[in-house]
Formats: structure tokens, sequence, C-alpha cells
């Protein structure tokens, strides 16, 4: 069955300080893999995606993440993190299908929170 | 803006109560879909329309139903509420076509509490 597994629930970090967050899927998800993320109180909005072309990928508030397909992961990470940056985020894959219904497969979820 | 609305954002109903829960989006999207968040656990896939008047059960459609009579709207139906279905709704859509084929578009969610 295709998974996605966050490794992390929680990551505390100081603001400014640099983050990574943790994906693997299982190799026999579709490799098009999604992060989103939720501030609190709110719905999920798309933060970056990889659908083809360039392992490094590059999203909204400064968020990169790298599909790696030898480790099976798609770590997201910021180099120097803010306040407002904390929210959890969640890891996702669309199932068996492709893409094209758009039942995406998400991980637990990590909630990172950054302290002043 | 694009947007998917979700008509309540919190409700509080007693156990055996019906409720139903609306989401309307304004993209014109064919396919539509009711996920459920609890802590640790992710979201949960309830139900997917892709088209109007059709239906898909996801990983976790018992004591639920939906409706999709319009293809803005869809709506989740709990027949007789229990307490374990005390949760946030988030709902979202999806085009099967361009650009963004695949990418959710999700409302502000529903949390519900089951007394």
């Amino acid at each position: 069955a295709q998974s996605v597994t966050q490794l992390d629930s929680q990551v505390p970090v100081f603001e400014e300080a640099p983050v990574e967050l943790r994906c693997n899927y299982s190799s026999s998800v579709s490799v098009y893999l999604f992060w989103y993320v939720q501030y609190p109180n709110q719905g999920l909005q798309l933060l970056l995606k990889y659908l083809s072309g360039s392992t490094l990928v590059k999203g909204i508030n400064g968020f990169e993440a790298e599909f790696n397909k030898s480790q099976t992961s798609f770590h997201l990470r910021k180099p120097s993190v803010h306040i407002s940056d904390t929210a959890e985020y969640f890891c996702a894959s669309p199932r068996a299908g492709g893409t094209s219904y758009g039942k995406l497969t998400f991980g637990q979820g990590t909630i990172l929170t950054v302290h002043p | 803006d694009v947007k998917v609305t979700q008509s309540s954002r919190y409700l509080v109903k007693r156990t055996g109560e019906k409720v139903f829960l609306e989401c309307v989006q304004d993209m014109d999207h064919e396919n539509m879909f009711w996920y459920r968040q609890d802590p640790g656990l992710g979201l949960r896939l309830i139900y997917f329309s892709y088209d109007v008047k059709m239906k898909e059960k996801g990983d976790i459609p018992e004591g639920y139903s939906v409706s999709r009579e319009k293809k803005e709207r869809f709506s989740l139906i709990l027949e007789s509420a229990s307490t374990n279905q005390t949760s946030m709704y988030l709902c979202a859509s999806s085009s099967k076509r361009g650009p963004n084929t695949g990418e959710l578009f999700f409302g502000e969610g529903s949390r519900l509490t089951v007394l």
C-alpha cells in the first residue's frame, strides 16, 4: 500500500535557525509529492509540489524541498525560520491512478514551533 | 481569489442528532473531498466525489454519507452523531485538468463536538 511517513511529530526551533522537516514515501506511490501547511485554526494550503523536472523545488515563504529518489525522501527545509512559520506541516502524495482524481495520502503531520 | 467555503466553523451537537456539513467551491472543480483530521493521525479521507451525483467511499466512510446535487456543492451527513465523530472536518476540491491537477484546495474546516 502507498504510504507517506513524516518522521517527526514535533519540531521545536529558535527563530532564525534552520529547519528540516522529514518525509519519506513508499516506492509504490506515484512520484508526485506535495507539502501543505496548516496555520492555527485554518485549512491547509499548498506550500510546494514536485511533479517532475528539477529535484529541488522552491515554494512559498522561503521553503524548499528536495526530491531524492534513491532515499525515497522529500524533506522540507528553510534556512532561517520566523515566528510566523509556527504551524503544522503535511507531506502528501497521490494514490494509485496518478493526479487526475486528486486523492492524496497524507503523512501524520509535523508541528513546527518557532520560539523567540 | 479562489475559494472553498465551509458553512460552519464550529458546531456542537448531541449524540444521535443528524448533522449536515456544507461545502461550496467557486473554482468549477470536478473533484470534491471530505477529510477528517485528528491529532497524530493526519488527514483521513471519508468520501470523494468526481462528478455531480457520483461518489466513492474513502478510508473511513462508516457513519457518514454525502450528497452532491450540484457541481459546486458537496455535503457531508452524519445520520446519527456519536461522540467518536468529534473532530475537525475539512472539505477540499481539485481539478482533473490543467497545471494544478492533483492540487487540493481546502476550506477552513468545521470543528464538530458531539456531546
